[in-house]
């Protein structure tokens, strides 16, 4: 069965910097999407940037960018300028192949805190 | 934009009480699908449809657990017979057909059981 791993419950970032959060999972698939998911206190889950494993390009959308480590199975986000706003908890998930159900698996998420 | 609405965001109810909970994607999605989330843990996949056929359901999802999509649009999740252990967020999310297509959150439905 495909598990996601999320080693880091909580990080911190102070506002402007840098931060990576960390992503492992296991498949026996060669075709699949990952996502990662922003949830703040008390609201709805947000996708913030996915990529597809047949892609080799790292996904961008802004400020937050990925490294996609195939062979490793390794799916890192990176939040570049961190702001107040990015504070929230941060899922990452996996989905299978075209033609399964399409449900999502997330792991266990990290807490992101920005200091000012 | 209207995005995935979900009703009524908090519920309050004694253990054995029946419960259901409402669930309204994007108008144009196909697919919808229910989580349910506890503290600290990321949401776990409970059951989906496409249109008005549930194609999947989770192990999770016992028997006093039902979940219908009668006419392909909204949907309802509804818990018999409550326990202790019910107690979570139960999230719904709604996509397009399409392999790549992402699912967009509603807000949630919190179950307290007392």
């Amino acid at each position: 069965a495909q598990t996601v791993t999320q080693s880091q419950p909580e990080m911190s970032v102070q506002e402007a910097e840098t931060v990576t959060l960390s992503c492992t999972y296991d498949t026996s698939e060669s075709d699949y999407y990952l996502f990662w998911y922003k949830q703040p206190p008390s609201r709805q889950m947000i996708l913030v940037i996915r990529q597809e494993a047949y892609k080799q390009q790292n996904a961008t959308e802004n400020r937050f960018s990925v490294n996609f480590q195939k062979a490793a199975k390794s799916f890192s986000l990176k939040i570049s300028d961190s702001q107040l706003g990015d504070a929230a908890m941060y899922f990452c998930a996996y989905r299978g192949p075209g033609g399964s159900q399409g449900n999502l698996i997330f792991g266990k998420g990290t807490k992101l805190s920005v200091k000012p | 934009d209207t995005g995935v609405s979900q009703d009524p965001r908090h519920k309050i109810t004694k253990r054995g009480q029946n419960v259901t909970f409402r669930c309204d994607p994007i108008s144009e999605h196909n697919r919808l699908y229910w989580y349910r989330q506890t503290l600290g843990q990321g949401p776990e996949f409970l059951t989906y449809f496409q249109n008005e056929a549930q194609l999947e359901k989770s192990r999770l999802l016992s028997d006093r657990f039902s979940a219908e999509r009668p006419k392909g649009s909204f949907s309802t999740l509804e818990i018999q017979r409550t326990e202790q252990g019910d107690s979570a967020m139960y999230l719904c999310a709604s996509s397009s057909i399409g392999t790549n297509q992402p699912q967009h959150f509603g807000d949630g439905t919190r179950l307290s059981i007392l």
